[in-house]
């Protein structure tokens, strides 16, 4: 399995605080994204990091932001969570190899009450 | 966009049988197509990646095609197992720059029937 691990698995939370996900790789790859899954949407790309302090927003970045200050975290922030913001949250890692496949995180489930 | 259909939602078979999963795309300009498999609570297990100049990757008893011109794929398993079952996810990819960029389906829940 890929080195990668998330903290914390599991998260309840009230709406408008601040929420800090992170993700933490130990393969030293280049490529490394946030995703949420929720029912009937499936997996969507919130923000995504091309190396360290390089990122760039994907299809639902709204209300999200992230950093990478080491090639090995990447963090996900919830600024003010909404409870629009329930969901799972999965990262994921890829090396700069062409047509190499993203490997998983085991996921955060985070629910905003 | 791209966008990414698959369909049944849910299907449960015999085990032993053999059986074709479904994946739909709007844009036949993709890099790759990807299969995952996921477990309840889990996350995504990559199971087979087609580059756009393939049709097909097999691996065990597990085989992909691609078919660009008609925005298709399937996921063929062969003697399906109780431990098969999963919800399996296809995955469009599209290359900007080295950056692959994965757009995802809902996803077909598969159960096995012992």
């Amino acid at each position: 399995d890929a080195g990668i691990t998330q903290s914390p698995r599991h998260k309840v939370t009230e709406t408008g605080t601040p929420v800090t996900l992170r993700c933490h790789q130990t393969e030293n790859h280049r490529y490394m994204y946030w995703y949420r899954q929720d029912p009937g949407h499936g997996l969507r790309l919130i923000h995504y990091s091309y190396g360290v302090k390089d990122t760039d927003k994907g299809e639902v970045s709204d209300g999200y932001s992230v950093s990478r200050s080491k090639t090995e975290d990447f963090l996900l922030t919830l600024e003010s969570a909404t409870s629009s913001q329930t969901s799972v949250y999965f990262c994921a890692i890829r090396s700069d190899r062409r047509q190499e496949t993203q490997y998983f995180g085991p996921g955060t489930r985070l629910l905003v009450l | 966009k791209q966008e990414v259909t698959q369909i049944p939602a849910a299907l449960s078979v015999p085990e032993g049988e053999n059986l074709v999963l479904n994946c739909s795309f709007t844009d036949s300009a993709i890099y790759n197509l990807q299969w995952f498999r996921q477990d309840p609570g889990k996350g995504l297990t990559s199971l087979l990646l087609i580059q756009s100049s393939q049709r097909e990757q097999t691996s065990g008893r597990l085989n992909a095609s691609l078919d660009k011109s008609s925005g298709r794929s399937t996921l063929y398993i062969a003697a399906s197992q109780p431990g098969d079952s999963a919800t399996y996810l296809c995955a469009i990819a599209l290359s900007n720059f080295g950056n692959e960029k994965l757009t995802f389906g809902t996803g077909t829940r598969l159960t096995i029937i012992p």
